[in-house]
Parts: C-alpha cells; sequence; structure tokens
C-alpha cells in the first residue's frame, strides 16, 4: 500500500489530454513539493516534473503538473503515442519517521 | 553528462547480505552538493526509496528498513555501495542508484539503468 494515492491506470487517444491525480496528506503533499516520474517499459524512471510544476531541461512543454492542498496532478496534453509509460509521484513526507514516499503508478496507455 | 552504474550479485541466497556498488562518472562524489540514493522497484511494483548517502560519509535510511541497511561511500573510487542484511524473497527487486540535489525531497535527477536482484536458494 503507497502513501500516495494514484490510479492504477489511464488513458487517452492521441492529440487528448489527459490528467493523472496524486493524492496524500498534510505530512508529504500538503507540506512540501510534488515530484513526477516517467518510467518506460524495461528503463529507469525519468524526473519529469520538479518541485510541483518545474520541468527539466528536454521535457517538452506537453507536461505540466499542479499541486492543491494535499493533491496533486500531472497533466499530459496532445498525447502521443511515445507517452505510454508507467507514471509515478513522489513526496517528502515529514511524518515521525520522514522519508521519501512514491504513488504506486499509473499506468498509461495511448490508445 | 553524470552517468551512474550499478554492479553487483544478481543472486543472492535467503538470509544473506545483498551487496551492490554504484560507479558514478562524469561528476564527482566528493565534490559535494548531492546525495547519493538507492531505491528499489519490486518486479511489476512501485518504487521505494532506501536511502542516500552524502560524500561526508552521512546517511539518512528508509525507516522501514533502516535495521537491515547500511550505505557507504568511497569518494576515491568515486562509488557508494549498498548493504542489505538478512535477505528473503521480499527484497528480490530491481535496484537503482540515483542522484539528488535536495536532501529532504524525491528530486532524483540522474538514474542508473537498474539491477536486478533476486533472492532465492
Amino acid at each position: 500500500q503507497s502513501v500516495l494515492t494514484q490510479p492504477p491506470s489511464a488513458s487517452g487517444t492521441p492529440g487528448q489530454r489527459v490528467t493523472i491525480s496524486c493524492s496524500g496528506s498534510s505530512s508529504n503533499i500538503g507540506s512540501n513539493y510534488v515530484y513526477w516520474y516517467q518510467q518506460l517499459p524495461g528503463t529507469a524512471p525519468k524526473l519529469l516534473i520538479y518541485r510541483n510544476n518545474q520541468r527539466p531541461s528536454g521535457v517538452p512543454d506537453r507536461f505540466s503538473g499542479s499541486k492543491s492542498g494535499t493533491s496533486a496532478s500531472l497533466a499530459i496534453s496532445g498525447l502521443r503515442s511515445e507517452d505510454e509509460a508507467d507514471y509515478y509521484c513522489a513526496a517528502w513526507d515529514d511524518s515521525l519517521s520522514a522519508h521519501v514516499v512514491f504513488g504506486g503508478g499509473t499506468k498509461l496507455t495511448v490508445l | 553528462q553524470v552517468q551512474l552504474q550499478e554492479s553487483g550479485p544478481g543472486l543472492v541466497k535467503p538470509s544473506q547480505t545483498l551487496s551492490l556498488t554504484c560507479t558514478v562518472s562524469g561528476g564527482s562524489i566528493s565534490s559535494g552538493g548531492y546525495y547519493w540514493s538507492w531505491i528499489r522497484q519490486h518486479p511489476g511494483k512501485g518504487l521505494e526509496w532506501i536511502g542516500y548517502i552524502y560524500y561526508s560519509g552521512s546517511t539518512y535510511y528508509n525507516p522501514s528498513l533502516k535495521s537491515r541497511v547500511t550505505i557507504s561511500v568511497d569518494t576515491s573510487k568515486n562509488q557508494f555501495s549498498l548493504k542489505l542484511s538478512s535477505v528473503t524473497a521480499a527484497d528480490t527487486a530491481v535496484y537503482y542508484c540515483a542522484r539528488n540535489p535536495d536532501s529532504s525531497s524525491p528530486n532524483f535527477d540522474y538514474w542508473g539503468q537498474g539491477t536486478l536482484v533476486t533472492v532465492s536458494s
């Protein structure tokens, strides 16, 4: 059971806009930045969004992140076949046992 | 361009100690400014952060694994290592090493390719 909750799957057709949600609590998303990772099949995760809504160099602006309260979202616009991957949210958790927490991941299928 | 590469046995017997090394190239661990992490992914599952080390040797571990984990650094070889003791089948996973510019965030900007470790007799 992951600390951050994501839907297990999402889907869309090419060109569509899809969003993936990530729900947490006051000790993680509610008080810290949210990060998003993209993991293509058979590869290591890749940083997609940092500090809620910042894109590392090289990440297309089709990818955007947002945060409100104890929830966050990743939006992908102009969906492309190569976006088919697993997406993970992550945050630091300030609970008594502070550490990094991840969501369970969302498998995005491009129909 | 920073690169990280994991190495170590792909098969470990139950109750033994899993040992992996991450070799960093394109940047020096001893330069400071970064935290060097281990992260694992159980087959078909999500990600689990194991812990990190700073070049000075200071460490921070996931509380759920703390009793079994040791992360060390060898700045002369530009490597850092993971030891996980008393392994069981539940420790079978792909193990990744990663670089983090921040100490209290999941900001992993460079990752190794990962190495599968299977715990089995």
